[in-house]
């Protein structure tokens, strides 16, 4: 069974604060590994795709990266409209086409 | 604003009532899911269509009834709800099953069972 775990749960930083939220997971055979960016009462937001160890990806701020056991979502001098709760989900190779497995998220806050 | 439109926004409905969720795209995706999500949690899968046909159903009660009428289109018709069944529902869509490519997500329908 495919298992996702994001740390910390809730993150405060100052604007300008750089950091780093982390999802470890355990699947067989990764198919794909997904961030998403979730502001409330809105829908789940794209943000990246990584495939396989050591792909990179950045969006403005952004940059996510992956090992064969975690992947790192990296904030550089993250601004308050980046608040927001940030969820990781794995698609393995044991699961169902289509079936991901979310994380529990991230809530990202970021203060002026 | 997104490229999957749900409709209604928000939706309040009595136990004994018959409704319909309804998402449409436009970006030639062959995969649509839906998803229920509940405050704090994340997104749990609920159907998967694939090329308009049923592929996953994480036996979801009765009381939903999915229906992909054309590739663009597709409806959660409730009926009979219990007030647990409160929660977004969000609609995504992807490419295809096979590709692993991501899926793109609506901004759901909030849907408040009284």
């Amino acid at each position: 069974e495919d298992q996702v775990t994001q740390s910390p749960e809730a993150l405060r930083l100052q604007e300008g604060e750089s950091s780093s939220l982390n999802c470890s997971y355990t699947v067989s055979g990764l198919r794909g590994l997904f961030w998403y960016r979730q502001d409330p009462g809105k829908g789940p937001e794209f943000l990246f795709t990584l495939y396989s160890a050591g792909e990179e990806k950045e969006k403005e701020r952004l940059k996510a990266t992956l090992t064969k056991k975690e992947s790192f979502l990296h904030i550089t001098a993250p601004k308050p409209e980046d608040s927001a709760t940030y969820l990781c989900a794995v698609q393995g190779g044991g699961t169902s086409y289509g079936k991901l497995t979310f994380g529990q998220g991230t809530i990202l806050t970021v203060h002026p | 604003d997104t490229e999957v439109t749900q409709t209604p926004k928000h939706l309040v409905m009595g136990m004994t009532n018959k409704k319909s969720l309804k998402c449409e795209q436009h970006m030639g995706h062959r995969a649509m899911y839906w998803y229920k999500q509940k405050a704090k949690k994340p997104p749990e899968l609920m159907f998967v269509y694939s090329y308009e046909k049923l592929s996953i159903n994480e036996s979801v009660p009765s009381r939903f009834s999915p229906e992909c009428p054309n590739s663009s289109l597709l409806n959660l018709h409730l009926h009979a709800l219990q007030p647990e069944d409160s929660a977004l529902y969000l609609c995504a869509s992807s490419q295809d099953l096979a590709r692993n490519q991501p899926q793109h997500f609506g901004d759901g329908t909030r849907l408040s069972i009284l």
